[in-house]
């Protein structure tokens, strides 16, 4: 079956504007991540949702970064007057519950920032 | 304050020999531990996990250490293939903290297979 999507696969964009990311998870999947990779660093998470459960943002690093799911299945990250240091691969990842099940990744989105 | 530490950017070896890679972490509330690869353009994939019960945990060519005392794991890989070549990223859990979910990357090490 298909994997995790993620769109665009590439956006650069200036400095100040906003930009939406996409994922679609792998259907049935019903634990969501998202993660960003800087330059040079490992994946650094970001947000968790599970089900219908309160997503855990604890990761997201500013409050210029937002996410969403809707019907449990898409998600975007959203990230509002981009910066310099924003730029990154942001991955996307699902799992079939949470916890210790596997997570599945997207190819990601590298975003540059100008 | 990085908890994993991959200290090896890159390794290099030869086909048909083994390739070990390695690990540590600072955090002793991590009690699992998996390890992903990574191919150019494409996301992480899941490679082979052990829990802080076991001290190794095999899977075909690909067998992982974990020395709890020592906070160290190392991934093996035996014998080594041009395909293997990758970036291979060590990742921790604390699975009783109530987000076992959270996973604590490394900067990954690159590794390559030599024909």
């Amino acid at each position: 079956g298909a994997g995790v999507s993620q769109s665009p696969s590439n956006k650069v964009t200036e400095k100040g504007k906003d930009v939406e990311l996409r994922c679609d998870p792998i259907s049935g999947h019903t634990a969501l991540y998202w993660y960003r990779q800087s330059l040079g660093q490992g994946l650094e998470f970001l947000i968790y949702f599970q089900g219908n459960s309160a997503p855990d943002k604890s990761g997201l690093p500013s409050d210029r970064f937002s996410a969403e799911r809707t019907g449990g299945s898409v998600s975007t990250l959203t990230i509002q007057r981009t910066q310099q240091e924003d730029s990154a691969v942001y991955l996307c990842a699902s799992s079939l519950d949470r916890g210790l099940d596997i997570q599945y990744f997207g190819a990601g989105t590298r975003l540059s920032v100008l | 304050d990085q908890q994993v530490k991959q200290n090896s950017p890159s390794l290099s070896v030869q086909e048909g020999r083994i390739s070990i890679l390695n690990c540590d972490y600072t955090n002793s509330m991590f009690d699992y531990f998996l390890w992903y690869k990574k191919y150019p353009a494409e996301g992480p994939t899941f490679l082979i996990s052990i829990s802080s019960i076991k001290d190794k945990n095999e899977d075909g060519r690909f067998t992982v250490f974990l020395n709890k005392s020592a906070k160290h794991l190392s991934l093996h890989i035996v014998p080594s293939q041009p395909g293997d070549s990758a970036v291979y990223f060590c990742a921790a859990s604390d699975t009783g903290g109530g987000s076992n979910y959270k996973l604590t990357f490394g900067k990954g090490t690159l590794l390559t297979v030599n024909p």
